[in-house]
Parts: structure tokens; sequence; C-alpha cells
């Protein structure tokens, strides 16, 4: 079945530091790979998406290129603000007969300190 | 605005008596989800539906049901609800052939 791991947190860096979060997939198929993002007290929200291999996703500075040769979907930017602290969920959406599921990893912490 | 709501936000029940968690979207979106979020296991697919009428077991369906009755409304029921289904849950929303689902805000749930 699909599955995604990421990189176990919580992660502490100082502001402007560069930031990269793991994420490496099993999946049948075709999948999308996606990351969201979820704000203290907040729902989750779309960071990024790719929709097939060498696709790279990007905002807010951040970006994740999905490679198919090493399954993987890592997340990084090159200088983290306060503000981006928050937890990162890594997923994985794909067909399972008419279920087209998102599948997610455990999510990392990541905190930024000014 | 397009947006996924969900109500209540926050609840705490004892255990056994039965509620229901509200789902509304406005995208007219025809794929409705619920998830579940617990520390260290990320989120949990609970029930979906593909359309007005149909729904079917995501991954951790025991202890909850759903009814689609309306393509913009997709309710969580817990007949009975127990401790261990205290968690924060997440209804989601996705137009076909689209890729990507559009989540509501989260209802934190505590069952004594």
């Amino acid at each position: 079945g699909n599955s995604v791991t990421q990189m176990e947190g919580p992660v502490t860096l100082s502001e402007e530091a560069f930031l990269t979060i793991n994420c490496t997939y099993t999946a049948t198929g075709y999948p999308s790979l996606f990351w969201y993002v979820q704000y203290p007290g907040e729902g989750l929200q779309l960071l990024l998406k790719a929709t097939k291999a060498d696709d790279k996703g990007s905002n807010k500075g951040f970006e994740a290129t999905y490679r198919k040769e090493t399954t993987s979907f890592h997340l990084e930017k090159g200088s983290v603000q306060v503000s981006d602290s928050a937890v990162y969920f890594c997923a994985l959406g794909n067909s399972g007969g008419s279920n087209y599921k998102l599948t997610f990893g455990k999510g990392t912490l990541l905190t930024v300190n000014p | 605005e397009a947006q996924v709501t969900q109500n209540p936000r926050y609840l705490i029940t004892v255990t056994g008596k039965k509620l229901t968690v509200t789902c509304s979207q406005n995208m007219n979106h025809e794929y409705m989800s619920w998830y579940r979020q617990d520390p260290g296991l990320g989120l949990r697919q609970i029930y979906y539906s593909m359309n007005v009428e149909v729904t079917d077991k995501g991954d951790v369906p025991e202890g909850y049901k759903v009814s689609r009755k309306e393509k913009r409304n997709f309710p969580l029921i817990l007949e009975s609800p127990s401790p261990n289904q205290t968690s924060l849950y997440f209804c989601a929303s996705r137009d076909t052939g689209g890729r990507e689902q559009f989540f509501g805000p989260g209802t934190r749930l505590t069952v004594l």
C-alpha cells in the first residue's frame, strides 16, 4: 500500500537558517505529492504540490522537487522566518479504486527562533 | 469565499453520548472526506464520499458513521463516543478530477 515517511521532529532553527525536511514515499502508479502546513491552532493549508516526476512545487519561498528515482519530495527553504513556525505534513495523493485519498506522514514540528 | 466549514470547533463530551460534527463546503465539490489527526500518527482517513448517497470506509472507520444526503454536507456521527475517539477531526473536499483537497478548520473533540 501507500506510505509516507517524513523526518522526525521537532526541528528548531534560528531565523534565516536553511531548512530541509525530508520526505520519502512508497506508492503504486503515479501519485501526486503535497506539502501541507498547519499553523498553531489552525487547519491544514496546502503549501505546494507536484503532480508528476521532476515537477518542482514552490510557494512562499518553499520548494520541493518530485524525484521518482529516489521516491522523495524533500521540502526546502533558504531562509526561514519566525512566522514559518508550524507543523509540516508531507502527503501522497493516489487513486485507490474510487477513493482519491491523501496518505500523510506523521508531521514535523518546526520552531524558528528570532 | 470558497471554504469548508466545520461545527463545532471544540467539543467536550462524555462516553456514550451521541454527537454529530457537521461539515459543509460551498465549492460544489463531489468528493468529501473525514480525517482524524493524532500525535505521532499524522492524519488518517475515516470515511469518504464520492457523491450524494455514495459513502465508503477509509482506514479507521470503526465507531463512526457518515451520511451524504446533499452535495454540500457531510456530517460525521459518533453514535456512542469513547475516550479513544478523542482527537482533532478534519473534513476535506475535492473537485472531481482535481488533486488538491481543501480542508476545514478542524474540530477538537474530547471524550471523557
